[in-house]
């Protein structure tokens, strides 16, 4: 079974300090990752993906396969990167998209 | 940029009551989807739907869920006979091709449905 862990549901940082926001996954075979994005009273968007190896916004993310992790990074936080943001899984042929809890991130100006 | 819209935005309803919730996902996607978040917890998938048939369903996507395709433009989530615990925001989303080709997915605002 596929999973998506987001340990913490509450994020405040400081305006330009960096950020960090945790996912882990399990699954056993070869998975596809991405960071979804709600803006207040805005729809849920795609932020990137990490077959794209983008950067979006400022952050990146890097699939780490030993650690099964992909983490969201920025290194200096804006007050507009205020959101809720989800990690979330699928994998090659399978149409359900898996997502973690969330964590809400909030910029402290 | 073109957007999927979710009518209405808020449903109330009585326990044991059908629901019907619309969607008409972008013109051009071949894929779609209905989601559902239950207060406080994560987005969950319910099913996908492409070429006018359920590609996949989740074990909440039981008999008394239901979508349809009517025309060339709706998307339509049905639920039979709704539960108190079926009260959630229902998002419906599309895609050009399907997520498990790490296609971006394309979602609506919402529906929150209320079941009394």
């Amino acid at each position: 079974a596929q999973r998506v862990t987001q340990p913490e549901k509450l994020l405040s940082v400081f305006k330009g300090a960096p950020v960090e926001l945790k996912c882990n996954y399990s699954y056993s075979g070869s998975p596809e990752l991405f960071w979804y994005v709600q803006y207040s009273r805005q729809r849920l968007q795609l932020l990137l993906r990490h077959i794209s190896r983008e950067s979006i916004k400022g952050f990146t993310a890097d699939l780490n396969k030993g650690e099964t992790s992909f983490h969201l990074k920025k290194p200096f936080a804006q007050e507009e990167d205020s959101a809720m943001y989800y990690c979330a899984l699928s994998n090659f042929g399978n149409e359900k998209l898996t997502f973690g809890t969330g964590t809400r991130l909030t910029i402290i100006p | 940029e073109p957007e999927v819209t979710q009518t209405p935005s808020h449903q109330v309803t009585q326990m044991g009551q059908e629901v019907i919730l619309r969607c008409v996902p972008i013109s051009n996607h071949l894929y779609f989807y209905w989601y559902r978040q239950i207060l406080g917890q994560k987005v969950e998938f319910l099913v996908s739907f492409y070429n006018n048939e359920i590609s996949e369903k989740s074990e909440i996507f039981d008999d008394q869920f239901s979508v349809e395709r009517p025309d060339g433009s709706n998307f339509t989530l049905k639920i039979r006979s709704t539960k108190l615990e079926d009260s959630a925001m229902y998002f419906c989303a599309s895609s050009e091709r399907g997520t498990g080709t790490n296609e971006k997915l394309f979602f609506g605002s919402g529906t929150q449905l209320s079941v009394l």
